[in-house]
């Protein structure tokens, strides 16, 4: 599995956009770029996901570089409740790879006001 | 919505007991997956299946056993605890269409203290 380096801790104000770096410089043509997040003594959620061009929904953004060996996850006005630790998760999705998640240690992220 | 619900919550085992944690998903998800977590790390994959019936080991599967009799169950054995299985568990589940990232979903995690 393709491997994905993060900050070990970034730090936000409150209400400020907050972006999360993640690279990836062995990704490869079939790796989509995930991005999921653990709250506190919770299991992770979900954030986004993208392969070639930049998403957006309700929770975020994802920027993907052309040349896809990096990523940046926007948080565009980070609240409390987004202190969390935040994972850059690269997943094949092709037949018999069952699509499952590798996890780094992620970025934790921590708000203030 | 339940989701992806697992049980028990805590669990506190002395070395050499066995036990086993219960993973059940009410979304008809044919993936489903089994994570630990130790202090300050990411998940790691013990075991996985994706379909009924059958099972697969993931990055770390030594010490544990798992079985998918039911689509919707997941079950995650430990013949015989150590302190090293001392983790947080969490399941998983997913679809099995082939659309392309499709969401992971995760239970809310099992303590587990192995003294």
């Amino acid at each position: 599995d393709a491997k994905t380096t993060q900050p070990n801790s970034m730090e936000s104000n409150e209400e400020e956009p907050v972006h999360l770096p993640c690279n990836h410089s062995t990704i490869s043509g079939t790796d989509y770029i995930h991005w999921y997040r653990q709250l506190p003594s919770q299991g992770p959620e979900y954030v986004i996901h993208g392969l070639t061009s930049n998403v957006n929904n309700r929770m975020a953004s994802l920027a993907i570089a052309e040349d896809r060996k990096s990523s940046t996850l926007i948080l565009h006005r980070a609240t409390l409740r987004d202190a969390a630790v935040y994972y850059c998760i690269l997943r094949d999705d092709r037949p018999g790879t069952a699509s499952k998640l590798t996890f780094g240690t992620g970025t934790r992220l921590q708000v203030t006001l | 919505n339940a989701g992806v619900t697992q049980t028990p919550k805590f669990r506190v085992l002395k070395t050499g007991q066995s036990m086993t944690l219960l993973c059940a998903q009410d979304m008809n998800h044919e993936y489903m997956y089994w994570y630990r977590q130790d202090p300050g790390m990411g998940l790691r994959l013990i075991h996985y299946s994706v379909g009924e019936g059958t099972t697969a080991k993931g990055e770390v599967p030594d010490g544990y056993n798992v079985s998918r009799l039911k689509k919707q169950n997941f079950l995650l054995g430990l013949e015989s605890a150590a302190p090293s299985q001392t983790s947080v568990y969490f399941c998983a589940s997913r679809r099995t269409a082939m659309t392309s990232g499709n969401t992971i979903y995760f239970g809310e995690g099992s303590w587990l203290t192995v003294v």
